[in-house]
């Protein structure tokens, strides 16, 4: 079956440190990967996309992506976090020209 | 001002009783999706459109319907909703399929 996997439920990380938010994803061919934000009581918001291309992705915000394809992974990154990051962060799947798929979502918790 | 609205955004309903939640956007956007959101099972897609008139099953699309008559609005509608339907619901829409999508505030439906 199709998938995206998030690992980690949580990642806790001190201000100023860098930070990763893992995702891994099972689907064939090459899908579309992306990054999404969502902040208590609102709606997604976009981060980054891979389409093709350089495999480091630059988004909003300071955020970075890595795509692997030998390791189906993409993992979201940036050099030095934000108490103002601390949000729920979601990775996607664009698959088969149609669909989303969705990961579970990691809650990064940044303290000052 | 480019946005999705939803409407309502809160809505508590007993067993059985139709309703429908309306998801409109303002961007002439092509695709449009509605998902439903789960502590621990992040987002699942219900149903989504590729185009006016076009409308296809996501992976959990039972106990719902979508139209889509006209380009800007695809409003979700529950039959007899049930109590598992209990979810924050998210409309979210794109310029073409597979593009950026840009979500709605979200409507938290309670069933009893």
């Amino acid at each position: 079956a199709q998938s995206v996997a998030q690992p980690e439920d949580q990642v806790n990380v001190a201000e100023g440190n860098p930070l990763t938010v893992k995702c891994t994803y099972s689907v064939s061919g090459n899908p579309y990967l992306f990054w999404y934000v969502q902040y208590p009581n609102r709606g997604l918001q976009f981060l980054l996309k891979y389409i093709t291309g350089d495999n480091l992705v630059k988004g909003s915000y300071g955020f970075e992506a890595e795509f692997n394809k030998s390791q189906t992974s993409f993992h979201l990154k940036k050099p030095s976090a934000l108490v103002s990051d601390s949000a729920l962060y979601f990775c996607a799947v664009w698959y088969n020209f149609n669909k989303f798929y969705f990961g579970s979502g990691t809650k990064l918790n940044v303290k000052p | 001002e480019a946005q999705v609205t939803q409407n309502p955004r809160y809505l508590i309903t007993v067993t059985g009783k139709k309703l429908t939640v309306t998801c409109s956007q303002n961007m002439n956007h092509e695709y449009m999706s509605w998902y439903r959101q789960d502590p621990g099972l992040g987002l699942r897609q219900i149903y989504y459109s590729m185009n006016v008139e076009v409308t296809d099953k996501g992976d959990v699309p039972e106990g719902y319907k979508v139209s889509r008559k006209e380009k800007r609005n695809f409003p979700l509608i529950l039959e007899s909703p049930s109590p598992n339907q209990t979810s924050l619901y998210f409309c979210a829409s794109s310029f073409v399929p597979g593009d950026t999508q840009y979500f709605g505030p979200g409507t938290r439906l309670t069933v009893l």
